[in-house]
């Protein structure tokens, strides 16, 4: 069965740069969404289709997706952006996520 | 938006059936998931279904136990939860299909399948 990795966790200093990866076979071919959830909250979208950033999501947070990796960055991040970080695929008709990654702004 | 009702708790082997009830958007015209969040553990896909219900689809994991359906006329996505096990604990999520992600969730509700 297909499968997402990601890191278990992330830490950045505010206002530097926080890159997540996800990785999965030839993942490039296809489509990758990914999903910010706050304690207590449910997920919310961030971006889809690779790199398109949901409605109200800031601009310093932005997606690639090439080869086997996915990538989501956050720029200049703040304390706000500390939370849990998924990404998700569709693998022929089921849906794949990874395991998550705690991003921690020191 | 997005409610979910249903949940608790129920004996091994039990039944539970979850509701979701959609607002503010034309229901009938987008496709639905249910999504599960053990506690303290990640993101699992359960199972979609397609605007006109000709597509669904399950995760391996509760494949012949749950059952996911719709009602457009009510504006409602249900899950039937059968032969329940420990394992199957969970916030259960329901959201929305856009553009391959999921750009709308309800708040959850949780089951808990214990004797």
């Amino acid at each position: 069965s297909y499968e997402l990795t990601q890191p278990p966790s992330v830490s950045v200093s505010p206002g530097q740069t926080a890159s997540i990866s996800c990785s999965g076979s030839k993942l490039g071919d296809r489509y990758v969404s990914w999903y910010q959830q706050k304690s207590g909250q449910p997920p919310h979208l961030v971006i889809y289709q690779d790199m398109r950033r949901s409605s109200g999501i800031p601009e310093r947070f932005s997606g690639s997706n090439s080869g086997n990796t996915a990538t989501l960055s956050i720029s200049g991040t703040q304390a706000v952006d500390e939370a849990d970080y998924y990404c998700q695929a569709w693998d022929s008709s089921t849906v794949i996520f990874g395991g998550g990654t705690r991003l921690t702004v020191l | 938006q997005l409610v979910e009702s249903g949940g608790g708790l129920v004996q091994p082997g039990g039944s539970l059936r979850l509701s979701c009830e959609a607002s503010g958007f034309i229901f009938k015209t987008y496709a639905m998931n249910w999504v599960r969040q053990a506690p303290g553990k990640g993101l699992e896909w359960i199972s979609h279904i397609s605007s006109s219900t000709n597509n669904i689809y399950y995760a391996e994991s509760v494949k012949g136990r749950f059952t996911i359906s719709r009602d457009n006329a009510k504006n409602s996505l249900y899950l039937q939860l059968n032969s329940l096990r420990a394992e199957d604990t969970a916030v259960y999520y329901c959201a929305r299909d856009q553009f391959r992600g999921f750009d709308s969730w309800g708040q959850g509700t949780l089951v808990t399948v214990s004797s």
